[in-house]
């Protein structure tokens, strides 16, 4: 149980287009999902977090208008990174977490990541 | 906000010796404490986790311990094998904040 997609797993871009990254939950309806970033030997970064219904809450220095996060349903989040240049080449991680599951609200399950490579 | 901070950076042992890690959190409200292991290009795995009412929990070869007066807590792992090698996060939440902050990672390397 407690399963997190994510799709793709991988992308390669040209610099200025707009790439969509997918996040489920497989097995259970996730109220609260959450965005990292996460670059070659570092730690994850929260980059958001996205509540099924409202909008995404943004960490500072994290800019909404780049990284539009979407969360229509209870078992899916999307992060469309917007005109992306070299700079925002990165792994791309996202988690869900529900209160559902039983095992408490905070524990949060991780999909398999997007590397995301911009030319 | 919330800081976190892990050590060591890199752990190197022989195989069936323990290894511990730690961390050290700021925010007092704070009152999830997972740990995850991440191998290389995959997803972070959770491998246990403690919540603040209690101060150790074990599950096989692994142990967590939490101090909550002095804001740490500790990963252990007892009889390593290569198979344990990867890099470990500890991370923290609270009621107030249910997004984890993350501690640096630490690369753990069981030689055989």
């Amino acid at each position: 149980g407690a399963v997190v997609s994510q799709h793709p797993s991988r992308v390669i871009c040209k610099s200025g287009t707009s790439v969509k990254i997918e996040c489920r939950s497989l097995d259970f309806q996730a109220t609260t999902m959450f965005w990292y970033r996460q670059f070659p030997k570092k730690s994850l970064m929260l980059m958001a977090t996205s509540n099924e219904g409202s909008k995404a809450t943004y960490e500072q220095g994290v800019e909404k208008d780049k990284f539009l996060i979407n969360h229509a349903s209870l078992t899916l989040s999307t992060l469309t990174v917007t005109s992306a240049h070299p700079e925002d080449s990165s792994f791309y991680i996202c988690s869900a977490s529900s209160p559902l599951l039983g095992l408490g609200v905070d524990t949060q399950y991780f999909g398999p990541g997007t590397r995301l490579t911009v030319l | 906000g919330e800081n976190v901070e892990q050590h060591p950076s890199t752990l190197s042992v022989q195989e069936g010796d323990s290894a511990v890690i730690k961390c050290t959190y700021s925010d007092s409200a704070s009152n999830y404490f997972p740990w995850y292991k991440q191998e290389l290009g995959k997803r972070p795995q959770l491998i246990i986790d403690i919540r603040s009412n209690v101060g150790e929990k074990k599950d096989q070869r692994i142990a967590v311990t939490l101090n909550k007066t002095a804001k740490h807590f500790s990963l252990h792992i007892t009889e390593t094998q290569p198979e344990d090698s990867a890099v470990y996060f500890c991370a923290a939440s609270g009621t107030g904040r249910r997004a984890l902050t993350f501690g640096s990672g630490t690369r753990l390397q069981v030689q055989p």
